[in-house]
């Protein structure tokens, strides 16, 4: 299947400062992306859709001006933890739509 | 999309057939049934989908009842490898990349 590669797989943060998880479509071109958010024992939670060359749509209870997310090509997208406290440490997984949705490894971020 | 409804937990025997059941009983003609996986700590996995015609891959296979009301994964030898969450969805497939929305899954354990 197409390769979805997240970076980094793993940070630790200060609480207050800023996050930045890069997810990039290696062997395809994604027009749409997704951000997907995971607590432990629980299921993933759909935090965002990212369009190339336009605004992400979030869902609802999930700030905007928090979680920033940019899609400035068909591979690229970012998503930025602003300010980060420690209830944001979660499992962060990007997903990229090509013929099927594919996923990245994800990465855990934990904020102390 | 329709919801979707799955056994908690399973268990099954190394090199046995593995049946993952699913109920979707208010899918739509226009929905398709789709299966993801999730090892441990890790992003989700493709495995199948189909719309109404039983399907098979190098992964798995899927059998969609005739009334489509409900599916069974079929992973015809299951390995330790094989022990992950199963998550069954339903969507919409549209050519610009739709949303998948997570249930809580089937726990499958594969045990030596």
């Amino acid at each position: 299947g197409a390769v979805v590669s997240q970076h980094p797989s793993w940070v630790i943060c200060k609480s207050g400062t800023s996050v930045k998880i890069e997810c990039r479509s290696l062997d395809f071109q994604a027009t749409t992306m997704f951000w997907y958010r995971q607590f432990p024992k629980q299921s993933l939670m759909l935090m965002a859709t990212s369009n190339e060359g336009s605004k992400a749509t979030y869902e609802q209870g999930v700030e905007k001006d928090k979680f920033l997310i940019n899609h400035a090509s068909l591979t690229l997208s970012t998503l930025t933890v602003t300010s980060a406290h420690p209830e944001d440490s979660s499992f962060y997984i990007c997903s990229a739509s090509g013929n099927e949705q594919f996923f990245g490894p994800g990465t855990r971020l934990t904020v102390l | 999309d329709a919801k979707t409804t799955q056994p908690t937990s399973m268990d099954c025997a190394e090199g046995r057939a593995a049946n993952l059941p699913c109920n979707h009983s208010t899918i739509s003609g226009n929905e398709y049934v789709y299966w993801y996986r999730q090892i441990h700590s890790q992003g989700p996995q493709y495995i199948i989908h189909g719309l109404k015609n039983n399907e098979t891959n190098e992964m798995a296979s899927l059998i969609i009842t005739e009334d489509r009301k409900s599916s069974t994964l079929i992973l015809p030898h299951a390995t330790l490898r094989d022990t992950a969450v199963y998550y069954c969805i339903v969507r919409v497939q549209e050519t610009s990349g739709s949303r998948l929305t997570f249930g809580e899954g089937t726990q499958l354990t594969v045990n030596p």
